[in-house]
């Protein structure tokens, strides 16, 4: 069975760091590309960013290019967000999902963590 | 970037109803368009991708059709556990989600 446990979320002041885990069991980590979602109180989706199957290359939304990086540990199934300069507007609940694996290059995404929630005080 | 728009925002219908929700993207993403259902305080949880392709063990009253920039999800005949909102997406060129189409109860 597929799981995706995500941790790390919290209270954070504004402009400070945090760093989100996700623990993936179930199915062969490596070989799927892996995403971050979040979604704020009452709000959308929101796509965040996303990583291959290798971990060599990243993508990120503009609304957090440069603050946030992606990373993954193959070894212990891990997916990471390390998020800086953290900013009222990045309060949401932060779901990692995987890729379906229907085609390469074009990435669905089929399972979903239950998400943790990152509160950004002002 | 790619936006994409859902309409309607809401939509209140009654079991039994056929419901269409219309999604468009800013430029042609072929057919690489998923939908999601999401219900309050549970995961989204994938119905459709490309454009009109079932995922496993959703109900047959869901279809997905449309390419290039306009798309549309069809629950044919609503059951009580549909009521919930539905995300289109676009994954042609990274991610983008529409806003959302909450379908309450009429």
């Amino acid at each position: 069975e597929v799981q995706l446990l995500e941790s790390g979320g919290g209270l954070v002041q504004s402009g400070g760091s945090l760093r989100l885990s996700c623990e993936a069991s179930g199915f062969t980590f490596s070989t799927y590309l892996m995403t971050w979602v979040r979604q704020a109180p009452g709000k959308g989706l929101e796509w965040v960013s996303a990583i291959d199957r290798s971990g060599i290359n990243t993508f990120y939304a503009d609304s957090v290019k440069g603050r946030f990086t992606i990373s993954r540990d193959n070894a212990k199934n891990t997916l990471y967000l390390q998020m800086s300069s953290l900013r009222a507007a990045d309060t949401a609940v932060y779901y990692c999902a995987k890729d379906a694996g229907y085609s390469d290059g074009h990435e669905v995404f089929d399972y979903w963590g239950q998400g943790t929630l990152v509160t950004v005080s002002s | 970037d790619i936006q994409m728009t859902q309409s309607p925002s809401t939509l209140s219908a009654s079991v039994g109803d056929r419901v269409t929700i219309t999604c468009r993207a800013s430029q042609s993403i072929s057919r690489w368009l998923a939908w999601y259902q999401q219900k309050p305080g549970k995961v989204p949880k994938l119905l459709i991708y490309q454009a009109s392709s079932l995922e496993t063990g959703v109900p047959s009253r869901f279809s997905g059709s449309g390419s290039g920039t306009e798309f549309t999800l069809t629950i044919s005949s609503l059951q009580p556990d549909d009521f919930a909102t539905y995300y289109c997406q676009q994954y042609n060129r990274c991610w983008t989600f529409g806003q959302g189409t909450k379908v309450e109860i009429k």
